[in-house]
């Protein structure tokens, strides 16, 4: 078990490009979550998966943002269109939803992503 | 309004030093974690409380949960310059989780 892993790990881009992130969670967690955090902030929540099924999206997810979680394993996130305000840390993290209803995620080392 | 309030935001202190800072929610949560992030990285989890009243110590640090399970709280004794970073406590409520905004630890040599 290598944790969750994140690739790039930094992204630099001009406004108006498309960038893709992909999350790699650990492998028997059937849950998987995507946030963003800003300087200063706690994460945010964007959306999280169950399996393949996209369950939930944060209102901060606008039109420009989507995410897959195609055969239930990894995930992508892409933002398209980039904006300044979109330069963030997007974090990834994954967990194994229990019977107990525990939920702890582990987070992975985040995609850094600065848009000129 | 942010559901899970962290206090203080800031705090920096001298190595050798104990403190104690606070996770603080008017709503019941069904399991609380406590994460330490640096710069540049994601959250470390450090520990997940569960039952209310529940302690739990992760070598000189000490984490409860509220009996109420609506809040908690991290002590730390003796610290250390390594202890620096930022420490963010996260609620399971209706199936999300929530995260506050963290309190930034600084040890002083």
């Amino acid at each position: 078990d290598t944790g969750v892993s994140q690739d790039p790990r930094h992204k630099i881009t001009k406004r108006g490009q498309n960038v893709t992130f992909r999350c790699d969670p650990i492998s028997e967690h059937n849950r998987l979550y995507w946030y963003r955090q800003t300087l200063g902030q706690g994460p945010e929540f964007l959306t999280y998966f169950q399996n393949e099924a996209q369950l939930e999206k944060s209102r901060l997810l606008s039109d420009r943002f989507s995410a897959e979680r195609p055969k239930g394993s990894f995930s992508t996130l892409e933002i398209q269109r980039t904006e300044q305000g979109d330069s963030a840390m997007y974090l990834c993290a994954s967990s194994f939803l229990r019977a107990s209803g525990t939920d702890t995620q582990y987070f992975g080392p985040g995609t850094r992503l600065t848009v000129l | 309004t942010q559901l899970l309030e962290q206090s203080p935001q800031f705090l920096s202190i001298q190595e050798g030093e104990n403190l104690t800072v606070y996770c603080n929610s008017s709503s019941v949560f069904s399991s609380l974690q406590w994460y330490r992030q640096e710069p540049g990285e994601g959250p470390v989890l450090l520990v997940t409380v569960v039952t209310g009243g529940e302690v739990k110590k992760l070598k000189r640090l000490t984490f409860q949960f509220g009996d109420a399970r609506k809040d908690s709280s991290l002590h730390i004794t003796a610290a250390q310059t390594g202890d620096t970073g930022l420490y963010l406590c996260a609620g399971l409520r209706d199936d999300k989780i929530i995260f506050g905004k963290g309190t930034r630890l600084h040890i002083l040599p």
